[in-house]
């Protein structure tokens, strides 16, 4: 099975922009959708992107995401940066038979 | 608007099982289109996907934990349910139950119910 790879933590000033990457072991990054969850403390996830760069209803847009093949990775980023932003982002994908792996997570400082 | 709520013991003992139980309200179990998956993790770490389960009893099981792991569905109940048998220190962890698309993304979770596992 393959992994995905984040920085374990990333910071940035209020209004600037961040993006997040996140690397795929083994196997096209393109291969299958890439999943983006934002995660403040003491709650459960909530999504921010899905199918590579889709926003569900909700997300500002200042939310993005994207794929790059030639460095098999997806990035997620973040614009305008606002104090509320400051989470835990993790990266999502699976395989062909349904095995859902998730990044290692990615703590966002804004300060 | 769907609602999961996962319910078990706080508490286990180790070497026993594991048994939680997440009850959706506001859909179907039964839909074509989902997935029902558990996902867990330990205190300050990150998101570890445990096993997802389809409503005809289907089921899909991280490699790592496929040796201990059962779910179970129950679309009666509209509920469906997660064993882990043998369980060390190393399985606390605040376990989410979830909704996945296709099988493939989760958009729907649970608040999560943290289980601690200790004599």
């Amino acid at each position: 099975n393959f992994m995905l790879t984040q920085p374990h933590s990333v910071s940035e000033s209020p209004g600037k922009t961040e993006t997040i990457s996140c690397t795929r072991s083994s196997g096209s990054i393109a291969s299958n959708y890439v999943q983006w969850y934002q995660q403040r403390p003491g709650s459960a996830p909530t999504t921010v992107i899905y199918e590579d760069n889709q926003r569900p209803s909700g997300v500002p847009d200042r939310f993005s995401g994207s794929i790059d093949s030639s460095s098999n990775s997806a990035s997620l980023t973040i614009s305008g940066l606002k104090t509320e932003d400051e989470a835990d982002y993790y990266c999502q994908s699976y395989d062909s038979s349904l095995k859902v792996v998730f990044g290692g997570g990615t703590k966002l400082t804004v300060l | 608007q769907l609602q999961l709520q996962e319910s078990g013991p706080g508490l286990v003992k180790p070497s026993e099982t594991l048994s939680l139980t997440c009850t959706v309200s506001g859909g179907s179990i039964s839909s074509s289109t989902y997935y029902w998956g558990w996902i867990r993790q330990p205190p300050g770490k990150g998101l570890e996907w445990i096993g997802s389960i389809y409503y005809s009893g289907s089921t899909y099981y991280n490699p790592s934990l496929k040796s201990r792991v059962t779910i179970s569905v129950d679309p009666s109940k509209n509920q469906f349910s997660l064993q882990l048998i043998s369980v060390t220190a190393a399985d606390t962890a605040v376990y989410f139950c979830a909704r996945l698309y296709g099988g493939n993304s989760v958009d729907y979770w649970g608040q999560g119910t943290l289980v601690t596992v200790s004599s």
